[in-house]
């Protein structure tokens, strides 16, 4: 089946810092994959996609590139501030699960003033 | 504006007792979801519904029930049978090309009285 593995946290940070979680897959067939942030007491919001290998997302000064030779979509940051305090997911979508969203654990971000 | 409704925000059930947990979407979208997140977890699914008057039981559906006879309300009812319903639940939508990403409402925290 379908696996998100991403590192676990806690993370914690000062600002303007360089950011980097890590988000490593198994999938079956060619999965698009995801990036979520869940601020605190909220649902998920989309944060970036990539539905394709090379494909690179972006959205809010965050990246990830599909990398199907690694399975991986690392998450990074170049400068990270408070407001970026939350959890992160991983997921991926794939046929092999009738494409039903399969989520990492979540990271915990903290970045202090 | 286009979204998914939750609600309540806050629910608190006695024991013996079913309560209904309401999600209504206004993208138009077909499939829709239910979750349930726990403390320090990921998101585990409980039941999705890919067309009206039809739905599919998810990882964890023991204890839950599920409607979809319209196309933008897809309400889960919590029953007696859930020993530990002490969670946080979102509900999802995402339209017909699944390879698009899901939209997630604010979420409804229960809790047990």
């Amino acid at each position: 089946g379908n696996s998100v593995t991403q590192m676990e946290g806690p993370v914690t940070l000062s600002e303007e810092a360089f950011l980097t979680i890590n988000c490593t897959y198994t999938a079956t067939g060619y999965p698009s994959l995801f990036w979520y942030v869940q601020y605190p007491g909220e649902g998920l919001q989309l944060l970036l996609k990539a539905t394709k290998a090379d494909d690179k997302g972006s959205n809010k000064g965050f990246e990830a590139t599909y990398r199907k030779e690694t399975t991986s979509f690392h998450l990074e940051k170049g400068s990270v501030q408070v407001s970026d305090s939350a959890v992160y997911f991983c997921a991926l979508t794939a046929r092999g699960s009738n494409y039903k969203l399969t989520f990492g654990k979540g990271t915990l971000l903290t970045v202090n003033p | 504006d286009g979204g998914i409704t939750q609600s309540p925000k806050y629910l608190f059930r006695k024991e013996g007792q079913n309560v209904t947990l309401s999600c209504e979407q206004n993208l138009n979208h077909d499939a829709m979801y239910w979750y349930r997140q726990d403390p320090g977890q990921g998101l585990r699914l409980i039941y999705y519904s890919q067309i009206v008057n039809d739905f599919q039981k998810g990882d964890i559906a023991e204890g839950y029930s599920v409607s979809r006879e319209k196309k933008e309300s897809f309400p889960l009812t919590v029953t007696s049978a859930q020993k530990n319903p002490t969670a946080f639940y979102l509900c999802a939508s995402s339209p017909e090309e699944r390879r698009q990403p899901q939209h997630f409402g604010d979420g409804t925290r229960l809790s047990i009285l």
